[in-house]
């Protein structure tokens, strides 16, 4: 079945650049998300990605894309203590045919002063 | 514009209860998606409403049921509570038509079971 994997835990120094990463199986997602979530709210759309495009700019956001290896990488630059958050990838798939999201467990962003 | 709203924020009951969450959709959506939430993990889709009818579900039990009304706004029913429901319930609005099939989330309701 679908599933979608990033790693738990990134810690970054305000001003570095931060990359969180994510793998999906469904090769027939046509596109993919991601999230940011703070501490007791929902959730955040930040940006999306069709699955004919290697890349995408977004002020401080570049998502990455490489479909052959079902590989989505978020990229902040310069990050800053406000980006403290958990980040969650999710691809879209048609249990409803209009589609849903499946998502990952989320990866906790920590930007240290 | 009118982002997503959903009510109550908070919610503590008992196992075998009921319980009833609601949701307002984002202005011009029509749509509505619910997502569970558990602790430390990632949301799961529940089930989702278009043109008042439920159009697709997740790997929820039936004692999980929803409606849609005119407005597009939505209600999240679940029956005989159990402990393992304790999550935060997110809804979710969109439109049908955007090809990018943005979802929207609110701030979620946090049920608590004991």
């Amino acid at each position: 079945g679908e599933d979608v994997e990033q790693s738990l835990f990134l810690s970054v120094r305000e001003g570095d650049s931060s990359v969180i990463n994510c793998t999906y199986t469904d090769s027939s997602s046509t596109y993919l998300y991601w999230y940011k979530q703070e501490p007791g709210a929902g959730l955040q759309l930040l940006t999306y990605i069709f699955s004919n495009m290697d890349m995408k700019q977004d002020q401080r956001l570049t998502v990455l894309l490489n479909k052959k290896d079902k590989h989505l990488s978020l990229r902040i630059a310069d990050t800053q203590t406000g980006d403290s958050a958990i980040y969650f990838c999710a691809e879209r798939t048609f249990v409803g045919s209009q589609g849903n999201l499946i998502f990952g467990k989320g990866t906790k962003l920590s930007v240290k002063p | 514009e009118t982002g997503v709203t959903q009510s109550p924020t908070h919610l503590i009951k008992t196992r075998g209860q009921q319980v009833t969450l609601r949701c307002s959709s984002q202005s011009g959506h029509n749509t509505v998606s619910w997502y569970q939430q558990a602790l430390g993990q990632g949301p799961q889709f529940i089930f989702q409403y278009y043109r008042e009818e439920e159009n697709g579900r997740g790997n929820f039990p039936p004692r999980f049921s929803g409606l849609q009304f005119p407005n597009y706004s939505s209600e999240l029913n679940v029956n005989a509570l159990e402990l393992d429901d304790s999550a935060l319930y997110l809804c979710a609005s969109s439109h049908v038509g955007t090809e990018s099939y943005e979802q929207y989330f609110g701030p979620g309701t946090r049920l608590t079971v004991t």
